[in-house]
């Protein structure tokens, strides 16, 4: 159980386009869900929280402009890159929580290269 | 606010050896604590946690991790590692009710034959 995907898993594309990542719970109901943002060799940075139904909480110095987040559903997350630069390529994880637990699972990952 | 140190970036440990990761915390509050592993180019995958109860933790893969309240520390050891351990952990807190997850800065295990 406490599965989480994530898609796509690799993107690539050109500067200033716009990139969706999608992030699911496929067998338990998220009322939240998490966006990290790791670069090489590093630990990883929690962008924002997101609850279902509701605005995104954003970190301190992230984008919120930038890093579009909607969680339309108890287990759909989506983070949208808007205008991509070279230096908003990086690994994104999800993660989500089921109800109150205070266990977060994480999805795959995906790997982002703005070229 | 809370932090997590973890001093050792890099173990290298030969294969059927015991090894211990360290980390430590910081926190004014109560904490839960987690462990959790990253293979290359992958999410990470919870490996244990500490919520409450017996100070010792057991997970899968045969690790375990004592929470120290006195030494503010939750290491975690496996008493004989396999190649299949090689992997970057990630040792991490949150506080009862709370959202976040404060990461420490992770300890590459490199497990040789």
């Amino acid at each position: 159980g406490a599965v989480v995907s994530q898609h796509p898993s690799r993107v690539i594309c050109k500067s200033g386009t716009s990139v969706k990542i999608e992030c699911r719970s496929l067998d338990f109901q998220a009322t939240t869900m998490f966006w990290y943002r790791q670069f090489p060799k590093q630990s990883l940075m929690l962008m924002a929280t997101s609850n279902e139904g509701s605005k995104a909480t954003y970190e301190q110095g992230v984008e919120k402009d930038k890093f579009l987040i909607n969680h339309a559903s108890l287990t759909l997350s989506t983070l949208t890159v808007t205008s991509a630069h070279p230096e908003d390529s990086s690994f994104y994880i999800c993660s989500a929580r089921e109800g109150n637990t205070d266990t977060q699972y994480f999805g795959p990952g995906t790997r982002l290269t703005v070229l | 606010a809370q932090s997590v140190t973890q001093l050792d970036s890099q173990v290298p440990v030969f294969e059927e050896a015991p090894v211990e990761l360290r980390c430590n915390y910081s926190s004014s509050v109560s904490v839960y604590l987690f462990w959790y592993v990253q293979y290359p180019n992958q999410g990470l995958q919870l490996l244990l946690k500490y919520l409450s109860g017996s100070t010792l933790v057991k997970g899968i893969n045969g690790f375990e991790a004592e929470f120290n309240k006195s030494q503010t520390s939750f290491h975690l050891r496996k008493p004989s590692v396999h190649i299949s351990d090689t992997a970057e952990y990630f040792c991490a807190v949150s506080s009862p009710g709370g959202n976040k997850l404060t990461f420490g800065t992770g300890t590459q295990l490199k497990v040789e034959l």
